[in-house]
């Protein structure tokens, strides 16, 4: 099936720093999202992606759409402490105009030390 | 915003008891949705996709008849835990598309918590 790989599993950086975050995939996924996952808490949409090659912005964070459409990346700028959380990719394999399953990533841990 | 509640939001069973979480989306109808499992540290796997008024397509490894889902409108759907085991204890977590909005959308629930002893 289809397997959704995030790098790095988890990471401590310092307050204002940048993170980099990607997701690659084994196979095409023609819509990429992003979610962030508080503890004891529903997955938040932070992002979505359509178009192979889309860069698209939401505040701090910037998400791409990779060329290959087997890879995708998430930037936050300046970090701040509430962006403590699990980071999940998800894939979607087909085109618009219908509902197709989302595969999730395996996550990445970020923790902000102050 | 859409909003998607679950409950109980934690529960705690005896093995060999049944348990339903009920997942309502609040201000939206959904005819689609989905539940997912979520084990400690991994990610979320989905279990099963429920469509109002018919039956919930379930993913490949994942019994139908311990997992029982009921979406009798649209805006409520029901997982039941039948004869739950410890091996059964995790995060379960709904989420619900809104036939309005963007067909790739999703508002997940915040959660629930099952601890089968």
């Amino acid at each position: 099936g289809q397997q959704l790989n995030q790098s790095p599993q988890s990471m401590f950086i310092q307050e204002g720093e940048d993170v980099s975050m990607n997701c690659t995939s084994s196979s095409i996924f023609n819509t990429w999202l992003w979610y962030k996952q508080d503890p004891g808490e529903g997955p938040v949409l932070l992002i979505a992606l359509y178009k192979a090659g889309e860069l698209t912005s939401n505040g701090r964070l910037t998400a791409q759409f990779g060329i290959t459409r087997k890879d995708s990346f998430l930037n936050i700028s300046a970090s701040i402490p509430s962006d403590v959380g699990i980071y999940f990719c998800a894939g979607q394999p087909g085109w618009a105009g219908g509902y197709q399953k989302v595969t999730f990533g395996t996550g990445t841990k970020l923790q902000v030390i102050p | 915003g859409a909003v998607v509640s679950q409950h109980p939001s934690r529960v705690i069973c005896k093995s060999g008891t049944s348990v339903k979480i009920e997942c309502r989306s609040l201000d939206f109808q959904a005819t689609t949705m989905f539940w997912y499992r979520q084990f400690p540290k991994q990610s979320l796997m989905l279990m099963a996709t429920s469509n109002e008024g018919s039956k919930a397509t379930y993913e490949q490894g994942v019994e139908k008849d311990k997992f029982l889902i009921n979406h009798a409108s649209l805006t409520l759907s029901t997982l039941t835990v039948t004869s739950a085991h410890p091996e059964d204890s995790s995060f379960y977590i709904c989420s619900a598309r809104d036939w309005r909005g963007s067909y790739n959308e999703q508002f997940f629930g915040p959660g629930t918590r099952l601890t089968v002893l």
